[in-house]
């Protein structure tokens, strides 16, 4: 395991459809991150977790949204209901809670929604 | 809440130098990080500055002002390769990211 990887890497779905995506972190990274990204743009914070606790949860992240870190390792990020404006780059990104003087995050290759 | 504005794109020619400049008003700050991403990549970490001044890494270098709210990413002997989006990224109670500096490196 050498960084970050996220399932599936390319999504496409039908609005009004469920989508799920998977994040498996660094192995013993504490921290996990979801970002969203549309061209242009750089990544917008939706949602973290230390270990398994879901700390905060962007304004961004509507009801539709729901995240999970069941066992503090692996996470998930549910989109129910997609919409067209949900298409965008997910990305997963983890660290650990200390790193020297560092908060690096380590970034995934991101899943790429498009609402069809 | 988080304001941080950088230039939309730069250009230059290969072997020059290019300075990405980023100003922001966070709520708290840890520190600042600069963040590389080619199109279609996720972004890989450049620098990341806490205290004021200057940290050079090879031919990339950050500067930072936390008094001016303000930073810098320097890079020298640009390569084709450097042709990416530059992101600067304050540290606050949180992480929050600029729409990104896009670099095109000319032959």
């Amino acid at each position: 395991d050498t960084g970050v990887s996220q399932d599936p890497r390319h999504k496409i779905t039908k609005r009004g459809q469920n989508v799920t995506f998977r994040c498996d972190p660094i192995s013993e990274h504490n921290r996990l991150y979801w970002y969203r990204q549309t061209l242009g743009q750089g990544p917008e914070f939706l949602t973290y977790f230390q270990n398994e606790a879901q700390l905060e949860k962007s304004r961004l992240l509507s009801d539709r949204f729901s995240a999970e870190r069941p066992k503090g390792s692996f996470s998930t990020l549910e989109i129910q209901r997609t919409e067209q404006g949900d298409s965008a780059m997910y990305l997963c990104a983890s660290s650990p809670t200390t790193s020297g003087t560092s908060n690096e995050q380590f970034f995934g290759p991101g899943t790429r929604l498009t609402v069809l | 809440g988080q304001n941080i504005d950088q230039p939309t794109e730069m250009t230059a020619t290969e072997g020059a130098i290019v300075q990405i400049n980023c100003t922001y008003q966070t709520s708290g700050f840890n520190g600042l990080f600069w963040y590389q991403q080619h199109a279609g990549e996720a972004p890989t970490f450049l620098s990341y500055n806490v205290l004021d001044g200057l940290e050079e890494k090879g031919r990339f270098s950050s500067f930072l002002s936390r008094s001016k709210g303000y930073s810098y990413l320097l890079l020298k002997e640009l390569q084709m390769k450097d042709s990416a989006s530059y992101l600067c990224a304050p540290h606050g109670y949180k992480l929050s990211f600029g729409a990104g500096t896009t670099v095109t490196v000319r032959a």
